[in-house]
């Protein structure tokens, strides 16, 4: 069990650029959720993946930002036309079905310059 | 959407003492979990303890117990013995246990622990 591995850990990019993180969750966890945190703030919700399907998403979830799960294993969170207000520390969690606690990763950092 | 609320966003203990962290919550549900979690500085968040809305029993997890008050909408967090290892933010979480409110877990802004030796 090596935890949650989300890549990269930071990135900078300017406005207008496509970003992508990757999130491996934990192998026998089914369930896979990415948040969003800025400064000061705690974790919000943006959307979550049962297996391959994507179950539930946010509000904040924007057109310009899209997640898959093709395989059921590791999830991808692509944001298009980047805008400074995306910047923010972008985590992915995993849990196994039934499950009620969440295992973090270190999180993905974007800075949009 | 059930909203969480941690009214103090920094806090000091000394290393040995207790500190408690206060949380309360708004939700008509009465089937739900409550949790804290710990995120120290540029490292992954981690669970500190949890507690389900139906158990009266408040939760303990050797250093750490909560004062769970249902009726109240209120979860705190009592950290005993604190060590510099504590210093970190604590954030403290909603989850329903209605799958037609979603799996996703609400969480308050949080409170930084600062701890003086």
């Amino acid at each position: 069990d090596t935890g949650v591995s989300q890549n990269p850990r930071h990135k900078i990019t300017k406005r207008g650029q496509n970003v992508t993180f990757r999130c491996d969750p934990i192998s026998e966890h089914n369930r896979l959720y990415w948040y969003r945190q800025t400064l000061g703030q705690g974790p919000e919700f943006l959307t979550y993946f049962q297996n391959e399907a994507q179950l539930e998403k946010s509000r904040l979830l924007s057109d310009r930002f899209s997640a898959e799960r093709p395989k059921g294993s590791f999830s991808t969170l692509e944001i298009q036309r980047t805008e400074q207000g995306d910047s923010a520390m972008y985590l992915c969690a995993s849990s196994r079905s039934g499950a009620n606690v969440l295992t973090f990763g270190a999180g993905s950092r974007l800075t949009v310059l | 959407a059930q909203t969480v609320t941690q009214s103090q966003p920094e806090m000091s203990v000394q290393e040995a003492e207790t500190v408690t962290l206060s949380c309360t919550y708004d939700t008509s549900e009465s089937d739900y979990y409550l949790f804290w979690y710990k995120q120290p500085p540029s490292r992954q968040m981690i669970l500190v303890i949890r507690q389900e809305a139906y158990k009266q029993q408040n939760a303990t997890e050797n250093r750490f117990s909560v004062n769970f008050q249902k009726a109240a909408k209120s979860f705190s967090l009592k950290i005993s013995d604190s060590q510099l290892g504590d210093a970190a933010m604590y954030f403290c979480a909603y989850r329903s246990d209605n799958s037609n409110s979603g799996y996703a877990l609400n969480f308050g802004k949080g409170t930084s622990l600062l701890v003086t030796p």
